[in-house]
């Protein structure tokens, strides 16, 4: 079954500050990976999303994430945060055919201090 | 530049109360999910549509049935709300991934 870990329940990071959200997956074969941002009482959007390829990458908003098979990870990052990116953040995989659910990870909030 | 939109946004039921939460896309996807949004557990899948005319559980189906009436429409019913389905649901659609989302309904039961 396929499961995914989102290791950090809340973040805090400065403005200005590097970021990195990790999230670790569970799946037999070569999975879709997505991360999803949900601000406050909104609902999910898509930041970015892998299927094949190219390991990093780019997503909207300055987000990027690169796939590493060896350690079943598609962890997310920031070069330098702004406080608009105050918001839940959630990584899911799906199976890489058709149209299947996803599963998802708890979630880590993202808080940012000035 | 509809996308997925939900009806209603809000609602507050009380126990054993019936209700019928709405969902419909504009964008041809054949397929529609229903998940649950908790405190602390992520998004988990109630039911979905992979196609008109289909519908399977997902991970916490008890006390929902679902009814995909068209195409465009995904309907997730409560036949007899309890305090434990207080939640945020959100609706999804798709046509391969990733899958589009809706603003959810913010569902109280007391």
């Amino acid at each position: 079954a396929q499961s995914v870990t989102q290791p950090d329940i809340h973040i805090t990071v400065s403005e200005g500050a590097s970021l990195e959200l990790r999230c670790n997956y569970s799946y037999g074969a070569t999975p879709y990976l997505f991360w999803y941002v949900q601000s406050p009482g909104q609902g999910l959007q898509l930041l970015l999303k892998y299927f094949s390829g190219d390991t990093l990458v780019q997503g909207i908003k300055g987000f990027e994430a690169e796939f590493k098979r060896s350690q079943s990870s598609f962890n997310l990052r920031k070069p330098s945060v702004h406080w608009s990116d105050a918001a839940e953040y959630f990584c899911a995989v799906g199976q890489n055919s058709g149209n299947t659910p996803l599963v998802f990870g708890k979630g880590t909030r993202l808080s940012v201090i000035a | 530049n509809a996308g997925v939109t939900q009806t209603p946004k809000f609602q507050v039921l009380k126990t054993g109360q019936s209700m019928t939460l709405q969902c419909a896309q504009d964008m041809n996807h054949n397929s529609m999910y229903w998940y649950r949004q908790d405190p602390g557990m992520g998004l988990r899948l109630i039911y979905y549509s992979a196609s008109e005319g289909t519908t399977d559980k997902g991970e916490v189906p008890n006390g929902y049935n679902v009814s995909r009436l068209n195409k465009r429409e995904f309907s997730l019913r409560l036949e007899s709300a309890a305090p434990s389905q207080t939640s945020v649901y959100f609706c999804a659609s798709s046509e391969q991934q990733p899958q589009h989302f809706g603003d959810g309904t913010r569902l109280s039961i007391l």
